[in-house]
């Protein structure tokens, strides 16, 4: 079972900062925080993971509180093209092969023009 | 692009029939992942190949099986097909180590 809980749904408007929360309260040391998209029923796309520390590159920003029990994905300037549903998901990176990812229901995300 | 190849793009066939769902990997990656995704289910783990060999098995019928070659392609075969079987079947790759996951564009398959 997902070990993340997220709100079904979100609006945000074009050009906006788009912030996606998730709770994940049963997270242990050694797990990752993962963000994927799956724009309509394309393949689902890798967009940030973290640890302890804030993450940000090209796509997103990741905030993780300080406990760890929490993280908000921030998309700075939502466009259309990031409409889509988007997965919070923990995991262990493990050496010799990584582990399989498991999906909750995530956060629809409708930009509206 | 993903550069994680799947075909057939689509698939119809009537219950009872099997098929043989294709995946090549990203080149250099080692780790091959199979998930399921149904209107009802969502997206669901199946199986995990790791350089040739199972690896991780999540909620995959006794119907379908996959196997890895050594070229690193994978296979998964769906047999004794059921109108439950409908749905989008993703391939995912990733090298050892690494946090990302790549996916391809996935095969639907439509069971009649």
């Amino acid at each position: 079972d997902a070990k993340t809980t997220q709100p079904p749904s979100m609006d945000c408007a074009e050009g906006r900062a788009a912030n996606l929360p998730c709770n994940h309260s049963t997270i242990s040391g050694n797990e990752y925080v993962y963000w994927y998209r799956q724009i309509h029923s394309q393949g689902p796309q890798y967009i940030i993971h973290g640890l302890k520390n804030n993450e940000t590159n090209e796509m997103a920003s990741l905030i993780i509180t300080e406990d760890r029990k929490s993280s908000t994905l921030i998309l700075p300037h939502a466009t259309l093209r990031d409409t889509a549903v988007y997965y919070c998901i923990v995991r262990v990176l493990i050496y010799s092969g990584n582990t399989p990812l498991v999906f909750g229901k995530g956060t629809r995300l409708s930009v509206i023009a | 692009d993903s550069g994680v190849t799947q075909t057939p793009k689509h698939l119809i066939t009537a219950t009872g029939q099997r098929v043989t769902l294709r995946c090549s990997p990203r080149s250099g990656d080692l780790s091959v992942y199979w998930y399921q995704q149904s209107l009802d289910q969502g997206l669901q783990f199946l199986i995990q190949y790791y350089n040739g060999e199972e690896r991780a098995k999540g909620n995959i019928l006794e119907r379908f099986s996959a196997q890895q070659f050594p070229d690193l392609h994978s296979e998964l075969n769906l047999s004794s097909l059921e109108l439950g079987d409908s749905a989008l079947y993703f391939c995912a790759s990733s090298v050892q180590d690494y946090h990302e996951q790549y996916f391809g564009p996935g095969t639907r398959l439509t069971v009649t």
